[in-house]
């Protein structure tokens, strides 16, 4: 079935950029999300980006989506100790979201 | 915007017992919602879809006796962890459809702990 990969952990320092990566098998994906989810709560969406489009900027995030790869990654510009929590990647199959197993990003002073 | 109420966020109950769990669309009707459990460290797995006025479709390996999902309206969609044991202890999130593409609405999440 679908698979949805991310690296488990990410450390940067506060101000530094972040790249999380995430690499999918569908092939008929339309859509692709990053959501974003703080300890003990559910999912915030951050962004969300369309198949047939190759980057999406929003304010401090920008994602990349290279569809011959099938690698989708987000960029957290200038990266805050608030940005600290596990990022989800999701891909929407056919009718309902598949998630990637999560990136915890850690952000130190 | 587009806001999902679940309830309770967290429950300690004892094995054996049965637990209700809500997710309410505030502001919108959601046609579809969708339960997810996420063990520690973990990503979210799709529990079940369901669909107001009909039956829920259950992911492969998912126990429908078990856990038994009710969306009677347009706003509300239960989950019942049945006859619960202590592997039943998970975080359970549930999830709205709202306006494609963006918009799907997660709930806080449910804390279950069984004893």
């Amino acid at each position: 079935g679908e698979d949805v990969e991310q690296s488990l952990f990410l450390s940067v320092r506060e101000g530094d950029s972040s790249v999380i990566n995430c690499t999918y098998t569908d092939s008929s994906s339309t859509y692709l999300y990053w959501y974003k989810q703080e300890p003990g709560a559910g999912l915030q969406l951050l962004t969300y980006i369309f198949s047939n489009m190759d980057m999406k900027q929003d304010q401090r995030l920008t994602v990349l989506l290279n569809k011959k790869d099938k690698h989708l990654s987000l960029r957290i510009a200038d990266t805050q100790t608030g940005d600290s929590a596990i990022y989800f990647c999701a891909d929407f199959n056919t009718d309902k979201l598949i998630f990637g197993t999560g990136t915890r990003l850690q952000v130190f002073p | 915007g587009a806001v999902v109420s679940q309830h309770p966020s967290r429950v300690i109950c004892k094995s054996g017992t049965s637990v209700k769990i809500e997710c309410r669309s505030l502001d919108f009707q959601a046609t579809t919602m969708f339960w997810y459990r996420q063990f520690p460290k973990q990503s979210l797995m799709l529990m079940a879809t369901s669909n107001e006025g009909s039956k829920a479709t259950y992911e492969q390996g998912v126990e429908k006796d078990k856990f038994l999902i009710n969306h009677a309206s347009l706003t509300l969609s239960t989950l019942t962890v049945t006859s619960a044991h202590p592997e039943d202890s998970s975080f359970y999130i549930c999830s709205a459809s709202t306006a494609f593409p963006g918009g799907y609405t997660f709930g806080s999440g449910t804390r279950l702990t069984v004893v």
